[in-house]
Order: structure tokens, then C-alpha cells, then sequence
């Protein structure tokens, strides 16, 4: 039972390049979500998505880009990155909107030098 | 802007002690109020959840106290464990809402 992975767990990009992260879950949950952790915030969501080609933003999502063309999987890609977007990031699943118990992957460590 | 916050940064307890963990809120309008934990190199879990319209909530070794008169919640873990030892979430959230508000953290140190 694989339940939620990311990848690539660890990455250290330069300012202006493109990054994806990946995002898969096994569970066949409809809504999924991306978060950045950072020392002092705690969790920020960024996008989540209901369920395959429906996305919506969240409290920080300027920078980042998602989509969702299998329920499966919700990659986040940064277009051009920044300083500032150097963070952990965690993809999250649950069934429905009312669920508040989100399944958390492991995150990816994002340095952009 | 409102915000989920936390009384304290870090917390240390004596192995078998009961651990208290505070958390203040400002949004009144919250459904639900859920506590997860965040051991070391791993996404935080789920531990328990209370709904706006109650004040206690126990669980396994846990207990979440809701005051909407001071705006308050507080994680209470019984016999408090080596496994314990984490960085404890509150968050907010409306019922047909995504948009979960997380607090900054609280670490939990507990002592052998």
C-alpha cells in the first residue's frame, strides 16, 4: 500500500528555472493539495484540486502552477523559481471536501540558490 | 487578518507526565478545529478534530478542549511517550471548505 509519494525528495534548483514536483496517490481520493512549509508559518496551501482538470488557488499560490489530468497524480511546477520559494513542500489527499483529515506524503526540500 | 496561532514554540515533558498544548484562534466563523502531529522528516498526521459546536473531544491518549469564549484550543496527551515527542499542529477550517489554516507549530520534547 503506497498511499502518497513524492518526488524527487530532495532538490536544488538556480532562480529562473523550471521545477515540477510530483505527487501520486493510490487511494483514488478526489481532492488533493499542495502545501509549502516554512519556520514560523507553519503549513500555507497553495492550490488543491477536487477531482481530475478541476484546480483551485489557495492562500499562497502566485509562483506555482498545477494541473490534474489523472486523479492519481497532482504535480506542482514552479515556471521560474525564487529565493523565495525555497521551502518544504507537501502534497495531501482526502475523499471529500468535509474530510478534515488530509493524508500527507513525506514533502520535497526545494533549495533555489 | 484572523489566524490560527500558538501560545508556545516548544514544550518539554517528563516521560509518563500529561502534556498540554496550547492554541489560540480568531476565526469565529471556523466548523472545525484538528490537531496533527509532525515527527521529524515526515508529513504531519491527523490526530483528532472537534467540531465548533462542542467543547471536548477525547481520543486514544487524547483530548481536544475547545473554549469559543477566549477563543481557545488546547491538545491534553495522557501518559505522554518517547513516541510523543513531535511538532503539533492546530488548524482551522470551515465544513465545506478546502482551505485548512494551519498554525505555526508547537515542539514537543519528552524527556526519558
Amino acid at each position: 500500500d503506497a498511499g502518497i509519494t513524492q518526488s524527487p525528495r530532495y532538490k536544488i534548483t538556480e532562480t529562473g528555472r523550471q521545477v515540477t514536483l510530483m505527487c501520486h496517490q493510490t487511494w483514488s481520493h478526489s481532492y488533493m493539495f499542495w502545501y509549502r512549509q516554512d519556520l514560523g508559518h507553519g503549513l500555507r496551501l497553495i492550490y488543491y484540486s477536487a477531482a481530475a482538470d478541476i484546480t483551485d488557488k489557495g492562500e499562497v499560490p502566485d509562483g506555482y502552477v498545477v494541473s490534474r489530468s489523472k486523479t492519481e497524480n497532482f504535480p506542482l511546477t514552479l515556471e521560474s523559481a525564487t529565493r523565495s520559494q525555497t521551502s518544504v513542500y507537501f502534497c495531501a489527499s482526502s475523499g471529500r471536501t468535509s474530510d478534515n483529515e488530509q493524508f500527507f506524503g513525506p514533502g520535497t526540500r526545494l533549495t533555489v540558490l | 487578518g484572523e489566524s490560527v496561532g500558538l501560545h508556545l514554540p516548544t514544550l518539554s515533558v517528563q516521560e509518563g507526565d500529561n502534556s498540554i498544548i496550547n492554541c489560540a484562534y480568531s476565526n469565529s466563523a471556523s466548523d472545525y478545529f484538528i490537531w496533527y502531529k509532525q515527527e521529524s522528516g515526515k508529513g504531519p498526521q491527523f490526530i483528532i478534530d472537534i467540531r465548533s459546536n462542542m467543547d471536548k473531544r477525547q481520543g486514544q491518549r487524547v483530548t481536544v478542549l475547545l473554549n469559543k469564549t477566549v477563543k481557545h484550543l488546547s491538545l491534553q496527551i495522557a501518559a505522554t511517550q518517547p513516541g510523543d515527542s513531535a511538532v503539533y499542529f492546530c488548524a482551522e477550517k470551515a465544513y465545506n471548505n478546502n482551505d485548512m489554516r494551519f498554525g505555526a507549530g508547537t515542539r514537543l520534547t519528552v524527556k526519558p
